[in-house]
């Protein structure tokens, strides 16, 4: 499969604890973005890289998250002393030349925080 | 703030018919409008797009209608199926940006 993964695709923690996900994008694709979807709610930006480069960030990203792509491949995003609050499903997409050109975002399966 | 938006949060309908769901849009400097489909497990999936430069387009069984003077998006599914049961969303983009913004989203079900 050459599509966007994510790991875990579930995780459990409990409130406080610190938890780090994965995002490995299409090989070949440059722009990589976290977005945020709790339940029957379209998906919110959280952040975009461009190969290695954080060009944007939302305001929903507290300084309790971070996110990284070190070498402009995989990507992680890490939330420090998470609150319940934090619970939702964290997508990530990639794409090549989206929005400039025909191309689009590819998005991952995401990944299902549950904070207890 | 200015946001994209959805009127019905759930459209049943029998298989064979035609669907349409519908989204309104307030943000004027919007140029870039998307439709995505997310089944349950999954994250969205790409269907059409429609620039503004545009007012309708069509794909395979599907078509986007905008209508700009009323900030209207639509989604039209021909003969939809039972695989075409999930959540459809909408998002616009606002020219110089690259990041989409989501509405609310409609649950399509479709009864055998």
């Amino acid at each position: 499969d050459t599509g966007v993964s994510q790991d875990p695709r579930h995780k459990i923690t409990k409130r406080g604890q610190n938890v780090t996900f994965r995002c490995d994008p299409i090989s070949e694709h440059n722009r990589l973005y976290w977005y945020r979807q709790t339940l029957g709610q379209g998906p919110e930006f959280l952040t975009y890289f461009q190969n290695e480069a954080q060009l944007e960030k939302s305001r929903l990203l507290s300084d309790r998250f971070s996110a990284e792509r070190p070498k402009g491949s995989f990507s992680t995003l890490e939330i420090q002393r998470t609150e319940q609050g934090d619970s939702a499903m964290y997508l990530c997409a990639s794409s090549l030349d989206f929005p400039t050109s025909t191309d689009t975002q590819y998005f991952g399966p995401g990944t299902r925080l549950t904070v207890l | 703030g200015e946001s994209v938006g959805l009127h019905l949060p759930t459209l049943s309908v029998q298989e064979g018919d035609n669907s349409i769901i519908n989204c309104a849009y307030s943000n004027s400097a919007s140029d870039y409008f998307i439709w995505y489909k997310q089944e349950s497990g999954k994250g969205p999936q790409f269907i059409i797009d429609i620039r503004s430069n545009m007012d309708k387009r069509q794909g395979q069984r599907v078509t986007v209608l905008l209508n700009k003077t009323v900030k209207h998006l639509s989604l039209q599914i021909a003969a939809t199926q039972p695989g075409d049961s999930a959540v459809y969303f909408c998002a616009e983009i606002t020219g110089g940006s690259y990041i989409p913004t989501f509405g609310r989203g409609t649950s399509l079900i479709v009864h055998p």
